[in-house]
């Protein structure tokens, strides 16, 4: 699978919109971009995964650059529970049945 | 609602003990994945499962062996645990092969610790 870069931290206030970024420069065409989250001592838990266009869903946004190269999760209204490690994976719909790879994530902090 | 449950969320064992780990999903998943988590390393892929009786080696296998008897049920085992299996130890199911858009679902994560 293709790398991403994401930050290692942010800090946003609670009820604030946050936007975590995520570039994976080297993505391929058949690559979709996946997100997922890990709150405090629970496993990870998928967010939302793109292809090309802008998706929502009851959790978050995902917008996606024209070119591919990077991508945005968008929370629009960050609560503490949504304090958790974030992590951008891109999975090539054309592989096989594998694991996925988790790079270091973004460690997402929210301020009451 | 998906639901991926492990045996045991904390786990004590002695160095040399085999150590059984379960995990069952109730989504009729064909996939089944066991990986660990630690500190700077981020989540490793130990074994997977694409079938009943089938497994494939992940990132690091050495140490473990996996059972899959059933659709639903996928078990990790320590043959003879050691202090460097100490670990969370995290289970997940997937629905579709890669080729398609898969989702992983997780469980609560086993935090076994060899003394």
């Amino acid at each position: 699978d293709a790398k991403t870069t994401q930050p290692n931290s942010m800090e946003s206030n609670e009820e604030e919109p946050v936007h975590l970024p995520c570039n994976h420069s080297t993505i391929s065409g058949t690559d979709y971009i996946h997100w997922y989250r890990q709150l405090p001592s629970q496993g990870p838990e998928y967010v939302i995964h793109g292809l090309t266009s802008n998706v929502n869903n009851r959790m978050a946004s995902l917008a996606i650059a024209e070119d591919r190269k990077s991508s945005t999760l968008i929370l629009h209204r960050a609560t503490l529970r949504d304090a958790a490690v974030y992590y951008c994976i891109l999975r090539d719909v054309n592989g096989g049945a594998d694991g996925l790879t988790f790079g270091k994530g973004t460690h997402l902090i929210i301020q009451p | 609602d998906v639901k991926v449950t492990q045996s045991s969320r904390y786990l004590v064992k002695r160095t040399g003990e085999k150590v059984f780990l379960e995990c069952v999903q109730d989504m009729d998943h064909e996939n089944m994945f066991w990986y660990r988590q630690d500190p700077g390393l981020g989540l490793r892929l130990i074994y997977f499962s694409y079938d009943v009786k089938m497994k494939e080696k992940g990132d690091i296998p050495e140490g473990y062996s996996v059972s899959r008897e059933k659709k639903e049920r996928f078990s990790l085992i320590l043959e003879s645990a050691s202090t460097n299996q100490t670990s969370m130890y995290l289970c997940a199911s997937s629905a579709l092969a890669r080729g398609s858009t898969d989702t992983q679902y997780f469980g609560p994560g086993t935090r076994l610790t060899v003394l």
